[in-house]
């Protein structure tokens, strides 16, 4: 069935240092690919996304790129800011139509320090 | 442009008895989801609604089921509580209109349930 592996937490960066949280994948077809945000007492929120190999998404200074050939999507931002603490979840979503099943990795907590 | 929201916000029931949490899903969507998310874990498929009618479920036992109503919020019904089916149970609601990341879901804050 259809899974996905991401980096085991937690993470702690100091300010302005660069992050990279590794995921990897495994589905049948072409999954649509993505990264949840989940900020303490919320629920989660997409932080960014990508549907076809090779597309990059992007968003808030954060991006992934939907590798193919590796099965990854890893997530990174050149300079994390305290408020990026939070934990981070790599998805993907391989029904089609309505049929909009989501898959979740453990989450990563990032921890941001000024 | 109202958001996806859950209700209650926190509950505690005993070992074998029976919960509804209910959701009204974002305004101009017609599709809800379910997750449970226990502790330190990412969430998981519990089950969809389309049009009030389940479409698709996870590897969830019969006794959580759901409904749909026909303004598109949705309840989630738990029978026979487990110590285990303590978690944060998560609503997400998205437009069913096209392939698969037309519409991303879009999540409530969730429902913190504790078995004891």
């Amino acid at each position: 069935g259809d899974s996905v592996t991401q980096m085991e937490g937690p993470v702690t960066l100091s300010e302005e240092a660069f992050l990279t949280i590794n995921c990897t994948y495994t589905a049948t077809g072409y999954p649509s690919l993505f990264w949840y945000v989940q900020y303490p007492g919320e629920g989660l929120q997409l932080l960014l996304k990508a549907t076809k190999a090779d597309d990059k998404g992007s968003n808030k200074g954060f991006e992934a790129t939907y590798r193919k050939e590796t099965t990854s999507f890893h997530l990174e931002k050149g300079s994390v800011q305290v408020s990026d603490s939070a934990v981070y979840f790599c998805a993907l979503s391989a029904g089609g139509g309505s049929n909009y099943k989501l898959t979740f990795g453990k989450g990563t907590l990032l921890t941001v320090n000024p | 442009e109202t958001g996806v929201t859950q209700s209650p916000t926190h509950l505690i029931k005993t070992r074998g008895q029976q919960v509804t949490l209910r959701c009204s899903s974002q305004s101009g969507h017609n599709t809800v989801s379910w997750y449970q998310q226990a502790l330190g874990q990412g969430p998981q498929f519990i089950f969809q609604y389309y049009r009030e009618e389940e479409n698709g479920r996870g590897n969830f036992p019969p006794r959580f089921s759901g409904l749909q109503f026909p303004n598109y919020s949705s309840e989630l019904n738990v029978n026979a509580l487990e110590l285990d089916d303590s978690a944060l149970y998560l609503c997400a609601s998205s437009l069913a209109a096209g392939g698969v990341g037309a519409s991303p879901l879009h999540f409530g804050n969730g429902t913190r349930l504790t078995v004891t």
